[in-house]
């Protein structure tokens, strides 16, 4: 199993351009999410998803969309790069319900200039 | 509202001393409560559990619901100690919110 992967690994954009973060895995995993780690903030939980075609917020959703069409893929979409988007993007799965451990993907360096 | 409070951004200690890392939550109802560790260049992976009540690479840590509190203790630490660590908090079995604490750098001097 590969377990969780990210990609790309290392990206920089200019402020208002979009992108997305893909991130897959292959454990069949029920939960996915995404955080951003910033120094000072630890991590922050972005958007979570409790299986495909659910998703939901967390703490902070602005300026980030996610899907989740299929039980591997969960992909978080920058509509409009900013600044203070800069940040390293964690994703991570787990099981599901009663399942606590989360499994962490290598992370994207995302730089906004 | 569900948080984790890590008040030490770094801690820094001589090898042998002991450690602990301080955790606190705020949480109305039973919480899970978990330790994770990030290595230099690693992924961030679980390190213990509270419900699991088990010792990892020799940290142990006790939930205490009347401080709210979940500190991770080490007796004696070593070099290889040295990473990142955040505490971390499920609310609610529902929902699959984990919700992570700031984090603190622990740095073991030779």
């Amino acid at each position: 199993n590969a377990g969780v992967t990210q990609t790309p690994k290392f990206q920089v954009l200019k402020t208002g351009q979009s992108m997305t973060l893909q991130c897959a895995q292959d454990m069949n995993h029920e939960y996915m999410s995404w955080y951003r780690q910033d120094p000072g903030m630890g991590l922050r939980l972005i958007h979570y998803s409790v299986g495909a075609g659910i998703t939901d917020q967390g703490e902070v959703p602005n300026g980030y969309n996610v899907s989740r069409s299929t039980t591997e893929d969960f992909p978080l979409r920058l509509l409009s790069a900013a600044p203070s988007q800069t940040s390293v993007y964690f994703c991570a799965s787990r099981r599901g319900q009663g399942s606590y451990e989360q499994y962490f993907g290598p992370g994207t360096r995302l730089t906004v200039t | 509202a569900q948080r984790v409070t890590q008040p030490e951004k770094l801690l820094s200690v001589f090898k042998g001393a002991p450690v602990e890392l301080k955790c606190n939550y705020s949480y109305s109802g039973s919480p899970e409560l978990f330790w994770y560790v990030q290595y230099s260049r690693q992924r961030l992976q679980l390190l213990l559990r509270h419900i699991s009540r088990e010792s990892i690479k020799g940290f142990t840590a006790d939930l205490n619901k009347g401080e709210t509190s979940f500190h991770l203790k080490k007796p004696f630490a070593q070099e290889e100690d040295s990473a990142m660590y955040y505490c971390a908090l499920v609310g609610s079995s529902n929902t699959g919110k984990l919700i992570f604490g700031q984090g603190t750098t622990l740095q073991v001097k030779p």
